[in-house]
């Protein structure tokens, strides 16, 4: 089916640690970004891609760092984990005006 | 950014309209809006977008007045099914960020 992957959807890291976080489309889509929600909170934006080879940074982009290499690939990597990054992380690509963000299943990451 | 203000929460019960407001006082000319539903554990999804005036859809309408700095997104006849957060996001791709504001938690009453 048509739409944003993300693995893990699960993930336990100790202090320290680094790993990505992986996000792949399959729309073609031009515009993907990365998001980040807390407990109870909204979302805040990481890192975004208005395409291949274009990365730029959001609102929280602190201790992560993205690549485009390819239009379909997005991953988010965490450089040295802090308790202070665990949330629920979210990818989405955005397509043609008039239809919204597709959003993947979200990743929840724990970091102990 | 065009950032966004929203009611933090509001109740309901099955049956009624329920209108929820966003403002942009800065908007720009380029910026579409468009309103998400999540639930939890799940990531949002689209429900409507507009640019100007009424859009209507299966789901939702979308009121925005001629300045453009509000809009009101309408659910009619809201069910059980309808609780959840709902975000305003103003905005336009290009290489502008797309940020998302704090959202609306909704609670449908039996």
């Amino acid at each position: 089916n048509a739409g944003v992957t993300q693995t893990p959807k699960f993930q336990v890291l100790k202090t320290g640690q680094s790993m990505t976080l992986q996000c792949a489309q399959d729309m073609n889509h031009e515009y993907m970004s990365w998001y980040r929600q807390d407990p109870g909170m909204g979302l805040r934006l990481i890192h975004y891609s208005v395409g291949a080879g274009i990365t730029d940074q959001g609102e929280v982009p602190n201790g992560y760092n993205v690549s485009r290499s390819t239009t379909e690939d997005f991953p988010l990597r965490l450089l040295s984990a802090a308790p202070s990054q665990t949330s629920v992380y979210f990818c989405a690509s955005l397509g043609d005006r008039g239809y919204g963000y597709t959003f993947g299943s979200g990743t929840r990451l724990t970091v102990v | 950014l065009a950032k966004t203000t929203q009611p933090i929460s509001m109740d309901s019960y099955e049956g009624q309209e329920v209108n929820i407001t966003c403002s942009h006082n800065n908007i720009a000319t380029n910026d579409y809006i468009t309103w998400y539903q999540q639930f939890p554990s799940q990531g949002p999804r689209f429900i409507i977008q507009g640019y100007k005036t009424k859009v209507t859809n299966e789901v939702a309408s979308l009121f925005i007045p001629a300045d453009r700095k509000s809009s009101t997104l309408s659910l009619p006849r809201v069910s059980l099914s309808d609780t959840a957060v709902y975000y305003c996001l103003v905005g336009y791709t290009g290489r502008r960020a797309l940020t998302f504001g704090s959202g609306t938690r909704l609670q449908v009453q039996p």
